[in-house]
């Protein structure tokens, strides 16, 4: 299994651009998650999705979009790239509620 | 609503000493509580969970923690520290619903030879 992987590992935007970083897992699990690492503050979570089709707000959703098709893949979509959204992005899943939860190893983006 | 602190943002031990790292939690319901590690550049990983079984959890990498419920604490010890530990930790919380984990700030351990 290749676990959570996660596209691409670095990225710069410009002010204004939009983008798309993928997450994909191979375990069948059902949840995913989105967070933004920014430093001294921990990880924060954007949304979550407990199965296909099923997509909800995390603490800081706000400039973020999200999409479930199918249960391996879970994209985060960036509209309007702003500074505030420099960061390491982790996407993560498991299978059922209090599972261990398994993480990517991060997309860092800058937005200048 | 739930939520986590996590005493000292930067902790440093001697090689060979004790680690100790706080964790205090907020929560509606019963929580369950989890310890996870990140080396440089790289995601986080389990180190160990409580899921209302033994009060004493033992992970990986000699490290345990005990959730002492009156304290509403979930505390990370490891008895004699290794170079190889030193690393960001994270404790997390249970969201209510159980689908989701709310993390604390985290904790960076330097150890020193």
């Amino acid at each position: 299994n290749a676990g959570v992987t996660q596209t691409p590992k670095f990225r710069i935007l410009k002010i204004g651009q939009s983008m798309t970083l993928q997450c994909a897992q191979d375990m069948n699990h059902n949840y995913m998650y989105w967070y933004r690492q920014d430093p001294g503050m921990g990880l924060k979570l954007i949304y979550y999705s407990v199965g296909a089709g099923i997509t909800d707000k995390g603490e800081v959703p706000n400039g973020y979009n999200v999409s479930r098709s199918t249960t391996e893949d879970f994209p985060l979509r960036l509209e309007l790239a702003a500074p505030s959204q420099t960061s390491v992005y982790f996407c993560a899943s498991r299978y059922r509620t209090l599972d261990t939860q398994y993480f990517g190893p991060g997309t860092r983006l800058t937005v200048l | 609503a739930q939520s986590v602190t996590q005493l000292g943002s930067h902790v440093s031990v001697s090689e060979g000493a004790l680690v100790l790292l706080r964790c205090n939690y907020s929560s509606s319901v019963p929580p369950y509580l989890f310890w996870y590690v990140q080396y440089p550049n790289q995601g986080l990983q389990l180190l160990l969970k409580y899921t209302s079984a033994a009060t004493l959890v033992k992970g990986i990498n000699g490290f345990e923690a005990e959730f002492k419920k009156s304290e509403t604490s979930f505390h990370l010890t490891k008895p004699s520290a290794h170079m190889s530990d030193a690393a960001e930790y994270f404790c997390a919380v249970s969201g209510e619903g159980y689908n989701k984990l709310i993390f604390g700030a985290g904790t960076r351990l330097a150890v020193h030879p």
